[in-house]
């Protein structure tokens, strides 16, 4: 089946400098993304969401950039904070609206 | 609003045993998600319900039973318990309102078959 997946499994960056984390998707159908931050031992916890009629949101630090053409989703955090490390998931509602396919997340390291 | 509680967040099983994972949300939500995630995976949907007394398959449903008696509540049920059921396992919600599609998630049950 079709499914989510991300370019990087692990990716670190210095505290102020800002973060993108890539995703792509294979369902064409898909027309709702979201992106979840899931600290160690906690849920995933809700950051931002996109439809596929907007090629960006913005939220407070972060940003996600959706390219339908090439099936690619992305987020952006500004001025990264060691509160940012964490594993970050897109996923993908398949174009059913009761349900989502997640991918295998990145986990995001933060250094001093 | 405490939003999508889960019980009991650890738990060791033999295998053959059974259990009952509790999720409650009282948030009012339509939809109810049991998810399973393996460690450095992501989250691979098990059952989910759109609604009191409905339920669906998901990805991942065999060796796993749910009901959905209420609006508030959607336990999930491991009858023989197996090593391969060892995971992490989340509840999760939303409202079903009409384009409204984030879901809220607990802090998860930690399990382990031995």
């Amino acid at each position: 089946g079709e499914s989510v997946g991300l370019h990087l499994p692990t990716l670190s960056v210095q505290e102020g400098d800002n973060s993108i984390i890539n995703c792509a998707y294979s369902n064409s159908a898909s027309d709702y993304f979201i992106w979840y931050k899931q600290e160690s031992g906690k849920g995933p916890q809700f950051i931002i969401d996109i439809r596929s009629n907007m090629d960006k949101r913005q939220g407070q630090r972060v940003t996600v950039l959706l390219n339908k053409t090439v099936k690619h989703l992305s987020l952006q955090i500004a001025a990264t904070q060691p509160g940012d490390s964490a594993v970050y998931f897109c996923a993908e509602n398949g174009g059913t609206a009761s349900k989502l396919t997640f991918g295998t997340g990145t986990r995001l390291q933060v250094t001093l | 609003n405490a939003g999508v509680t889960q019980t009991p967040k650890f738990r060791i099983l033999k295998i053959g045993q059974s259990m009952t994972l509790q999720c409650t949300q009282d948030m009012n939500h339509n939809y109810m998600y049991w998810y399973r995630q393996d460690p450095g995976m992501g989250l691979k949907l098990i059952y989910y319900s759109v609604g009191a007394g409905i339920t669906d398959k998901g990805e991942v449903p065999n060796g796993y039973n749910v009901s959905r008696s209420t609006t508030e509540d959607f336990p999930l049920r491991l009858e023989l318990a197996a090593p391969s059921q060892t995971s992490v396992y989340f509840c999760a919600s939303r409202s079903g309102l009409a384009g409204v599609e984030t879901q809220y998630f607990g802090p998860g049950t930690r399990l382990l078959v031995l």
